[in-house]
């Protein structure tokens, strides 16, 4: 089974603050990505990463930036945390193509609050 | 038109009835239309895919319904159980896409 694993569950941090937020997963994907969910607006893409040092923007990129220096982990940084940033934070994984019906295998979440 | 819009936002069911959401897109060129299935504390799993060269899929008690000329497909849930609730994003791509497209979700509560 592939295990998707984000290192916090909850974090709380203050404004400015530089946050990172880390997942690694075990079955070898070359796909990953970072969501954030918000009640009333679903699953928003942040980043993701189609290969080790490759990234792409997704929807709302601003405010994030990621790192993938490993193919297993794929972080998510915030530069100067915000309040409108608590939120919770899903990484997700797929074996190839997610369009080609490789499954995204989630991460359970990071809820992060930032006061 | 890279939207994928669902309905409704949340849904309450007796036990032993029928759900249905629904979900509506835009882009012509998708061609590929998972749906997700969260339960509380924990991320979305795959739970049943369509392609649209077929009109309806089926897994136990889930099916899928196509409609490519409306550019609608729903989801059905028959006989549902307490077990069911959970929030269902539906989602769409295409085939060389490396990512897919979620609706905002339906929060589902079958009551027992």
């Amino acid at each position: 089974d592939v295990k998707v694993t984000q290192s916090s569950r909850y974090l709380v941090k203050r404004t400015g603050e530089k946050v990172f937020l880390e997942c690694v997963q075990d079955m070898d994907h070359e796909n990953m990505f970072w969501y954030r969910q918000d009640p009333g607006l679903g699953l928003r893409l942040i980043y993701f990463s189609y290969d080790v040092k490759m990234k792409e923007k997704g929807d709302i990129p601003e405010g994030y930036s990621v790192s993938r220096e490993k193919k297993e982990r794929f972080s998510l940084i915030l530069e100067s945390a915000s309040t409108n940033q608590t939120s919770m934070y899903l990484c997700a994984s797929s074996l190839t193509l997610a369009g080609g019906g490789s499954p995204l295998h989630f991460g359970n979440g990071t809820r992060l609050t930032v006061t | 038109q890279q939207q994928v819009k669902q309905s409704p936002q949340s849904l309450i069911v007796q036990k032993g009835g029928i759900s249905i959401i629904n979900c509506a897109y835009e882009n012509t060129a998708f061609d590929y239309f998972p749906w997700y299935q969260q339960f509380p504390g924990k991320g979305p799993a795959l739970l049943i895919a369509i392609r649209p060269d077929v009109s309806e899929k089926k897994e136990g008690r889930f099916t899928i319904s196509f409609n490519k000329s409306a550019k609608q497909f729903s989801l059905h849930i028959m006989d549902s159980q307490p077990g069911d609730s959970a929030t269902y994003f539906c989602a769409a791509s295409t085939v060389n896409d490396d990512k897919i497209i979620f609706g905002k979700g339906t929060r589902l509560h079958i009551l027992p």
